[in-house]
C-alpha cells in the first residue's frame, strides 16, 4: 500500500453535475497530482499542487479545478459534467525537496461514471 | 512531440519465458523513464526507473534498456510467473527533480503470463 488514500471509490453522476473527489496524501509528502485514466488507456496528467497552490496544469478546461490543504489532503473538482469525464481518477502524492521531486506513489483512484 | 507510444498492446507469455515490451518518444527534453505496473482496481504502482545517463537498468528480474540515439526504451521480465499479469505503462518526464514531475504515459500493455 502507497499510503495515499481516495474517496470515494465509486461514484455516479448525471450529465450536468458537479463532482468532488478527494485524496489524503502519503504522510511526508508536500506535493498533489491529479492525473484522469480513461478504460483501456495510460492516466493523464491534469495538474499538479504544491505549497497549496497549482504547479503545472494539463490540457484539461478550467471546469477541472483543485484544491490542496494545509495538511497536504487535496479535492478535484468537476463542474458541468459530460459523459466523457468518466473516468477512473488518480491522486498521486509525492515530496519536493531542494534537490526536486521524487517518486510518484498512486492512490487506488476513484471511477466516476457519468450518465 | 509528447507522445510515448508503447507496443504491444497486449502480450501473451508462458511461465518461465521473457516479456519484452517497448516504448518509443520523440522529445529529447524527456530526461526520466519510469514503468508503471498496475494491477485490476488498484493505481499504478513504480516498477522500475531509469534516466538517459545510461543505457540499462536492473532490478531483479526486471531490467530497462534504454537507446538514447534511437529514443526507445524497453522492459523486460526475465522468468515471468502468473502473478505478474498485469498492465505494464511506460512514461516519460521532463525536468526531473524540478518542481514538477508531470508524466507523459504510454498506452499499456496487458500481460497474460500463462501457468
Amino acid at each position: 500500500e502507497t499510503g495515499v488514500t481516495q474517496s470515494p471509490t465509486h461514484l455516479i453522476k448525471t450529465r450536468g453535475q458537479q463532482v468532488t473527489l478527494r485524496c489524503s496524501s502519503q504522510s511526508g509528502h508536500n506535493t498533489v497530482s491529479w492525473y484522469q485514466q480513461a478504460l483501456g488507456q495510460g492516466p493523464q496528467f491534469i495538474f499538479q499542487y504544491y505549497r497549496e497552490e497549482e504547479n503545472g496544469r494539463g490540457n484539461f478546461p478550467p471546469r477541472f479545478s483543485g484544491l490542496q490543504f494545509p495538511n497536504y489532503s487535496s479535492e478535484l473538482n468537476v463542474n458541468a459534467l459530460e459523459l466523457d469525464d468518466s473516468a477512473l481518477y488518480l491522486c498521486a502524492s509525492s515530496f519536493i525537496s531542494g534537490s526536486g521531486t521524487g517518486e510518484l506513489f498512486f492512490g487506488e483512484g476513484s471511477r466516476l461514471t457519468v450518465l | 512531440q509528447q507522445q510515448v507510444k508503447q507496443s504491444p498492446q497486449s502480450l501473451i507469455v508462458q511461465k518461465g519465458g521473457i516479456s519484452i515490451i517497448n516504448c518509443a518518444y520523440e522529445n529529447t527534453a524527456f530526461d526520466y523513464f519510469p514503468w508503471y505496473q498496475q494491477f485490476p482496481g488498484k493505481g499504478p504502482a513504480l516498477l522500475i526507473a531509469i534516466r538517459p545517463d545510461v543505457s540499462e537498468k536492473k532490478e531483479g528480474r526486471f531490467t530497462i534498456s534504454f537507446n538514447k540515439s534511437a529514443k526507445q526504451f524497453s522492459l523486460h521480465i526475465m522468468d515471468s510467473q502468473p502473478g505478474d499479469s498485469a498492465t505494464y505503462f511506460c512514461a516519460a518526464s521532463m525536468n526531473y527533480g524540478g518542481a514538477t514531475n508531470k508524466l507523459i504515459f504510454g498506452t499499456g500493455t496487458l500481460l497474460a503470463v500463462q501457468p
